[in-house]
């Protein structure tokens, strides 16, 4: 059983430069997470889909940001017009709904650093 | 909303010693929690999780967390501390579908 995979694993950009990222996650897991990690902090949810369906979005996540999951199993991140406040870590998790609560497994990251 | 609040930014333990790592949360339903652990650059990694069906939780790398509720608490222990356990930690409550961590404590370990 594979893990979750993330790709790229750092991105060094422009300001104003677009930027996507891709997320692969565990093969049965039908549920997929995105979430963000500045320097010395906790992850903060962004997103979040069911199969192919975005379920929801942070209010961090404003609108140069779009997700998707187009046949529910890999999913992109997108960040348009990118900021130097963009730069962090973006975590991607995958879990397979459960009945109490879903165990999310995290992938490597895709660290962004916007100059 | 729930929540969770890690006391201690920084642990520095001796090899060998007890690693203690505080976390306290703020539910006002029987919470689910975790305890994820992450190694520079990289994602983070699952070291347990309570779901109530028992109160110790044992989980990886020798490590367990005890859920009190009277203490709204689910620290982290090892008894013996490795070079290898250098990391951050992070405590995490299931809100729903989407986890909500707390900012996290950093272990060094003095050889």
């Amino acid at each position: 059983d594979t893990g979750v995979s993330q790709n790229p694993r750092h991105k060094i950009t422009k300001r104003g430069q677009n930027v996507t990222f891709r997320c692969d996650p565990i093969s049965e897991h039908n549920r997929l997470y995105w979430y963000r990690q500045t320097l010395g902090q906790g992850p903060e949810f962004l997103t979040y889909f069911q199969n192919e369906a975005q379920l929801e979005k942070s209010r961090l996540l404003s609108d140069r940001f779009s997700a998707e999951r187009p046949k529910g199993s890999f999913s992109t991140l997108e960040i348009q017009r990118t900021e130097q406040g963009d730069s962090a870590m973006y975590l991607c998790a995958s879990s397979l709904e459960d009945k109490d609560t879903d165990t999310q497994y995290f992938g490597p990251g895709t660290r962004l650093t916007v100059l | 909303a729930q929540s969770v609040t890690q006391l201690g930014s920084h642990v520095s333990v001796s090899e060998g010693a007890l690693v203690l790592l505080r976390c306290n949360y703020s539910s006002s339903v029987p919470p689910y929690l975790f305890w994820y652990v992450q190694y520079p650059n990289q994602g983070l990694q699952l070291l347990l999780k309570y779901t109530s069906a028992a109160t110790l939780v044992k989980g990886i790398n020798g490590f367990e967390a005890e859920f009190k509720k009277s203490e709204t608490s689910f620290h982290l222990t090892k008894p013996s501390a490795h070079m290898s356990d250098a990391a951050e930690y992070f405590c995490a409550v299931s809100n729903d579908y989407k986890l909500s961590f707390g900012a996290g404590t950093t272990v060094t370990v003095r050889a």
